[in-house]
């Protein structure tokens, strides 16, 4: 079936510091994929998405590239600030009626001062 | 706009014990799911409602149950809590042209 594998965290950065957080997935058929947020003691936050191959999805300075040759959708940001400390989460969806969402286990990212 | 509203927030509930828990969608917004999220297993798809209809169903226990009403407001029951079925629950909403969903707060559920 579908999955998503992303890099295990605990991620720790100062800040201004590049982010990548490495997502691969496994599906069948042309999936959308999606990069979510959740701050601590809060719902998911949708960061950014693409729906389809070299689709460049970009939001608060975060960006991913939909590349299909690579099954990857990997998350960057050129300088991250404390506030983006928050656990990040990559997800894609099937088509049609099967629009669930797949998960990724969530990397923790923490900016430090 | 508003914005997917969950209730209760939080609630404890003894072992045993059936809870129902609630997700008002954004306005025009079809598609409700809903998602368990704990440490362990991370998020968990339970089911999806689209129109007053269960669309998809995770591999959840027959104890979880859900429906949607015709003002696309939702609402999912678990019944005979455990203790493992302590979590957060996650509602999202759509309007089912695949540019993602829109997440609630969440009800954070402890069973003791």
């Amino acid at each position: 079936g579908d999955s998503v594998t992303q890099m295990e965290g605990p991620v720790t950065l100062s800040e201004e510091a590049f982010l990548t957080i490495n997502c691969t997935y496994t599906a069948t058929g042309y999936p959308s994929l999606f990069w979510y947020v959740q701050y601590p003691g809060e719902g998911l936050q949708l960061l950014l998405k693409a729906t389809k191959a070299d689709d460049k999805g970009s939001n608060k300075g975060f960006e991913a590239t939909y590349r299909k040759e690579t099954t990857s959708f990997h998350l960057e940001k050129g300088s991250v600030q404390v506030s983006d400390s928050a656990v990040y989460f990559c997800a894609l969806s099937g088509a049609g009626n099967n629009r669930k969402l797949i998960w990724g286990l969530g990397t923790s990212l923490a900016v430090n001062p | 706009k508003a914005g997917v509203t969950q209730t209760p927030r939080y609630l404890i509930k003894t072992r045993g014990q059936q809870v129902t828990l609630s997700c008002s969608p954004i306005s025009g917004h079809r598609s409700v799911s809903w998602y368990q999220q704990t440490p362990g297993q991370g998020l968990q798809f339970l089911f999806e409602y689209f129109s007053e209809t269960q669309r998809n169903k995770g591999n959840f226990p027959g104890r979880f149950s859900g429906r949607q009403f015709s003002n696309s407001r939702s609402e999912m029951n678990v019944s005979t809590l455990e203790l493992g079925d302590s979590a957060l629950y996650l509602c999202a909403s759509s309007q089912d042209r695949g540019d993602g969903y829109t997440f609630g707060s969440g009800t954070r559920l402890t069973v003791v």
